[in-house]
């Protein structure tokens, strides 16, 4: 069954970095585009960056352009996510998650359980 | 960016009654979009996609309908497992640009 692990939260200082891990089985990683998406205690969903098959072609929300930057390693069947220049806004739990084939973009369909970031002094 | 609004923010259903679920697009999705259900300190799980399609494994008693710009979804008969909160997502962009609903939460009446 297709099994998504993230790891690598915790907490960070303003300012800081960090780098999330997701290590996947159960399913031909190097198939499938894959995403992180992020949910800040208590609020709802909001996606940040896409990865083709690849490596190749990426995306980030704007939130986090030029401060994030994901990518994979196909060997390890995992997914990264480092995270620079960290702010209180980015606190939240931090998923990985498959992206289906569908539409422009394909969609979410599997998601890890998440890793929580926390900024703070 | 396509905003996407849900509508009540709260349900209170009795358990074997019908729940019904609003989603709007701020333009239209065509039939991109896509439901999840939450339940605390889980991930979302994907019920729907391309409006109306049931993901594996997901129970007959869910069903999505609509497309461009209004979409419902409906659980025909609530059951205890189905307490949860509710998201609509579009994923109508390239390059992509995925937005949510701010999330219905479906609670016991």
């Amino acid at each position: 069954q297709v099994q998504l692990v993230e790891s690598g939260g915790g907490l960070v200082k303003p300012g800081g970095s960090l780098r999330l891990s997701c290590a996947a089985s159960g399913f031909t990683f190097s198939d499938y585009y894959m995403s992180w998406i992020r949910q800040a205690p208590g609020k709802g969903l909001e996606w940040v960056s896409y990865i083709d098959s690849s490596g190749s072609n990426i995306y980030y929300a704007d939130s986090v352009k030029g401060r994030f930057t994901i990518s994979r390693d196909n060997a390890k069947n995992s997914v990264f996510l480092q995270m620079n220049s960290l702010r209180a806004e980015d606190t939240a739990v931090y998923y990985c998650a498959r992206v289906l084939a569908g539409g422009p973009s394909g969609l979410p369909d599997y998601w890890g359980q998440g890793t929580l970031v926390t900024v703070s002094s | 960016e396509i905003v996407m609004t849900q509508s009540p923010a709260t349900l209170s259903v009795s358990p074997g009654e019908r729940a019904t679920l609003s989603c709007r697009a701020s333009q239209s999705v065509s039939s991109n979009l896509a439901w999840y259900q939450q339940k605390p300190g889980q991930a979302p799980r994907l019920l729907i996609y391309g409006a109306s399609t049931r993901a594996t494994g997901i129970p007959a008693r869910f069903s999505g309908s609509g497309s461009g710009t209004e979409f419902t979804l409906t659980i025909s008969s609530l059951q205890s497992e189905d307490f949860a909160v509710y998201y609509c997502q579009q994923y109508n962009n390239w390059p992509p640009a995925w937005t949510f609903g701010q999330g219905t939460k479906v609670e016991i009446k």
